[in-house]
């Protein structure tokens, strides 16, 4: 049972740059976020989603885009890289919205230069 | 406004030494529940416990207790007997469970504990 899988686990981009986070999970979860975190900040929440093609705003959604289309999967695209958004990002699943404990995948360490 | 403050920004202790995790939390929900993570030095996200606002029973989980308390709006993490093992980030989270912050896990910035030997 892979549980949540993320990729890349490190990644380095010019400012300017887009790319897409990976996030895969393989136990039919319904609820699936992607947080940052920062030194001496805790996680802070980018999106999340509460079913395939639902998808909302965290605390800190700018600079970020997400979409649902399966139940598995729930992608992080940054469209134009800046180094504010250098940070350990950290996708993670949970059976429902309320109050369930989540699963953490390994985590990206994204550096932007 | 932070809705988890953990004021322990660092702790350090030596082994066998008992220690408590501060966590107090902010919120207007009568229904909410209440997290502990635990992020060892290899990066990932244990889970450790989850409490709902109705259950203010407190628990013990072989060295690991926690004391939740309404009053106070606190859930308080004790470590028993501590070991180098145990070294790691704790992260205290609150999840609300209705209205429009449904679905948003808020954390607090974690406290940092190193076990001597």
């Amino acid at each position: 049972n892979a549980g949540v899988t993320q990729t890349p686990k490190f990644q380095v981009l010019k400012t300017g740059q887009s790319m897409t986070l990976q996030c895969a999970q393989d136990m039919n979860h319904e609820y699936m976020s992607w947080y940052r975190q920062d030194p001496g900040m805790g996680l802070r929440l980018i999106h999340y989603s509460v079913g395939a093609g639902i998808t909302d705003q965290g605390e800190v959604p700018n600079g970020y885009n997400v979409s649902r289309s399966t139940t598995e999967d729930f992608p992080l695209r940054l469209l134009s890289a800046a180094p504010s958004q250098t940070s350990v990002y950290f996708c993670a699943s949970s059976y429902s919205i309320k109050g369930e404990k989540l699963f953490f995948g390994s985590g990206t360490q994204l550096s932007v230069l | 406004a932070q809705k988890v403050t953990q004021a322990q920004t660092e702790i350090s202790v030596v082994e066998k030494e008992d220690v408590t995790l501060d966590c107090v939390y902010e919120t207007r929900d009568t229904t909410y529940y209440l997290f502990w993570y635990k992020q060892p030095p290899s990066g990932e996200l244990v889970f450790l416990i989850r409490r709902n606002s109705f259950d203010e029973q407190n628990e013990i989980s072989g060295r690991y207790s926690w004391n939740f308390q309404k009053s106070t709006s606190s859930f308080n993490f004790t470590i028993t007997a501590s070991q180098v093992v145990d070294s790691a980030v704790y992260f205290c989270a609150l999840s609300e469970g209705r209205g429009s912050t449904l679905g948003r896990l808020y954390f607090g910035r974690g406290t940092q504990l190193t076990v001597w030997p």
